[in-house]
């Protein structure tokens, strides 16, 4: 069965590092998010891709944070100069269409921010 | 306001036994969707179930069944004949409207424990 995957499964950064996290959704799905959490809090949503541009943000995806679609599978999220509480899990996840109207997560990335 | 409650932070289940997941959402936008999303100790976020707003039947899935009352704006889980593997972090989620995201908003989640 198709999946998202991502990788890596865990980062360890220093503060004031760029991160880049990777995704590969599932391959007919046209719109992509990331997602991040906070230990022990709930899922946020940060930002959401549709047709090669960005379609929404949250006020968290601020000028540290970018996504790409270099190519035909991948899907990143960087973050220019990472703080400590940008510490979490990071999800990405894909959703086929409107009518399917369902989002399949990848496993995270676990980031660590030192 | 919240757009997703969940009240219920954390329960224990008898394995064999049913559990029923409390949600509650808020929206003004007549098209929606529902979900419920497992989330085990390992961290993945694992798609369980699905209701829109439309949707005239509560969803099922084997043995997760959706108790949806939209007078009420709930949405309930209900696990049937838990399972030790059912133990994990449950989050119901909604997707309001068909603004151009089509983000999820998602309730703080509730910890199910089964015991053998």
């Amino acid at each position: 069965e198709p999946e998202v995957t991502q990788t890596p499964s865990h980062q360890v950064t220093q503060m004031g590092q760029e991160v880049i996290l990777r995704c590969v959704p599932i391959s007919n799905h046209l719109y992509f998010y990331w997602y991040r959490q906070i230990l022990g809090q709930k899922v946020e949503f940060l930002v959401s891709f549709y047709n090669n541009e960005i379609s929404e943000k949250s006020e968290i995806f601020d000028d540290q944070f970018s996504v790409e679609r270099p190519d035909g599978s991948n899907f990143t999220l960087k973050i220019r100069s990472t703080k400590l509480e940008d510490s979490a899990m990071y999800f990405c996840a894909s959703l086929e269409n409107r009518v399917t109207d369902t989002q399949y997560f990848g496993p995270g990335t676990r980031l660590t921010v030192l | 306001a919240q757009k997703i409650t969940q009240t219920q932070p954390g329960m224990f289940v008898q394995e064999k036994e049913a559990v029923t997941l409390d949600c509650t959402y808020d929206t003004s936008d007549p098209s929606y969707g529902l979900f419920w999303y497992k989330q085990p100790s390992s961290g993945e976020m694992i798609f369980l179930i699905y209701q829109g707003s439309y949707d005239q039947q509560n969803a099922t899935e084997g043995r997760y069944s959706l108790n949806f009352q939209k007078a009420r704006k709930s949405a309930n889980l209900v696990i049937s004949a838990s399972q030790l593997g059912d133990s994990a972090m449950y989050f119901c989620a909604m997707r309001e409207g068909w603004a151009a995201g089509n983000k999820l908003t998602f309730g703080g989640g509730t910890r199910v424990l089964v015991k053998p």
